[in-house]
């Protein structure tokens, strides 16, 4: 079943607390993003990446940090997290094509962050 | 300039009638506006999706109308049903990258029955 997985899925944590989010796809696709979900706001790209080692910012992107040292995977990194950065987190990703843009982008279930 | 404005919040209507949802924009340089539908607990997903070389696009029961002159486009869910409770994202490309999509806010949709 073609799926983007995501971990954890919940996760209350402290303000300080290195943590890292991570992100799978089974379907070989290049581009994948990273997104935060505020009520209010709707969805805000923090980071994405074209391709294997390729990555550049989104629209929020301070005090995180992603890598992409395989196609498949996706690691979202909270070096020093801190309150302002609880929020519902989604992976997504689509085969790059011309524009990835518009391609369908296929979305994990989300994680829920809360940082105390 | 970039930005996507999406109303309402949140919206109520009785099964069997026709939710709309509205987006407008600045960006003339957007050229494809895709909607999204969310469940809770889930991800968005891929819903229908317009370029502005057209005026309207159906998909069952799901229409996008589109005024380029305006600046504007929109959702049509004829005869909504329960089962499309959920939350719609409406978004666009933005103009001067082939990889970030500029999204909404979101609307809240329930359908009584």
């Amino acid at each position: 079943e073609a799926q983007v997985t995501q971990n954890p899925r919940y996760l209350i944590t402290v303000t300080g607390k290195k943590l890292t989010v991570t992100c799978s796809q089974n379907m070989n696709h290049e581009y994948m993003s990273w997104y935060r979900q505020d009520p209010g706001l709707g969805l805000r790209q923090i980071y994405y990446s074209m391709n294997v080692e390729v990555t550049d910012k989104g629209d929020v992107p301070e005090g995180y940090k992603v890598s992409r040292k395989e196609k498949r995977n996706f690691p979202l990194i909270l070096e020093s997290p801190s309150p302002n950065q609880t929020s519902l987190y989604f992976c997504a990703s689509s085969s790059r094509l011309d524009r990835a843009g518009d391609q369908p982008q296929h979305f994990g279930d989300g994680t829920r962050l809360s940082i105390l | 300039q970039q930005q996507v404005k999406q109303s309402p919040q949140s919206l109520i209507v009785q099964k069997g009638g026709i939710s709309i949802i509205n987006c407008a924009y600045e960006n003339t340089a957007f050229d494809y506006f895709p909607w999204y539908q969310q469940f809770p607990g889930k991800g968005p997903a891929l819903l229908i999706a317009i370029r502005p070389d057209v005026s309207e696009k159906k998909e069952g029961r799901f229409t996008i109308s589109f005024n380029k002159s305006a600046k504007q486009f929109s959702l049509h869910i004829m005869d909504s049903q329960p089962g499309d409770s959920a939350t719609y994202f409406c978004a666009a490309l933005k103009g001067d990258s082939n990889y970030q999509l500029i999204w909404g806010a979101g609307t809240k949709l329930i359908i009584k029955p």
